[in-house]
């Protein structure tokens, strides 16, 4: 089993749909888990990071399962300009601290 | 502040011919990363720097690849010789790490080099 898991996707949504995405992990004691968003040709940027207890930002939700091992990641009335490739990144406790990034969700929001 | 700052935007090199990839990680930063990123393989961590000393170089693919941080302020990344196969988009990353916390912070990244090895 891969450390950091995502569906590629794409996912193609009409603009204003409710999107979710998840990405499960293999390391039970991971610490740190966050989202990135990834432009075509670009860098990845920090979307946001995830909290036990969920977190919002904006029209963003990310919320951590650690029973199950999973994060997620939901986007409201999506956007146009929300088309991107979705990573999520995990961080174990202690030890080398070395993030794991996943491959990746392609989203693709359509008029 | 500036964020992180990569230099070559672009580099196209012949194969056999050595190349250097830099990097001025977010002042006050602690840890630094060097990825490599191919349409093949996603993005591969290649080395990993925590207050300058090179603490995981498990990712770096041969001797080829050399990476240094002299100081808090600037890493190198050195392939010599170059080959096709090594032609991708390199990453350089940092963040601040604190031993005392147990959060983590998230990683910034520099707009990245575009290596094409001919």
């Amino acid at each position: 089993r891969k450390e950091v898991e995502q569906d590629p996707g794409p996912f193609n949504v009409p603009e204003g749909a409710t999107v979710a995405f998840n990405c499960t992990y293999s390391n039970s004691a991971s610490q740190s888990f966050f989202w990135y968003r990834q432009d075509c040709r670009k860098e990845p940027k920090l979307l946001m990071s995830v909290y036990s207890s969920g977190n919002e930002d904006g029209r963003f939700t990310a919320q951590l399962n650690r029973a199950s091992q999973y994060i997620s990641l939901l986007i409201r009335d999506s956007k146009l300009s929300d088309s991107a490739t979705y990573l999520c990144v995990v961080t174990p406790s202690g030890g080398s601290y070395i993030p794991t990034f996943g491959r990746g969700t392609s989203l693709i929001v359509h008029p | 502040d500036a964020g992180v700052i990569q230099s070559p935007r672009h580099e196209v090199t012949e194969m056999g011919q050595e190349v250097t990839l830099r990097c001025k990680p977010i002042s006050g930063h602690n840890s630094l990363f060097w990825y490599r990123q191919t349409m093949m393989r996603g993005l591969e961590l290649l080395i990993y720097f925590n207050n300058n000393v090179p603490i995981d170089d498990s990712g770096m693919p041969e001797d080829r690849f050399s990476a240094k941080m002299p100081n808090a302020s600037f890493s190198t990344l050195k392939i010599q010789p170059s080959e096709p196969r090594d032609s991708a988009v390199y990453f350089c990353a940092s963040s601040f790490r604190s031993f005392l916390a147990t959060a983590n912070y998230g990683q910034y990244f520099g707009p990245g080099t575009r290596l094409t090895v001919t």
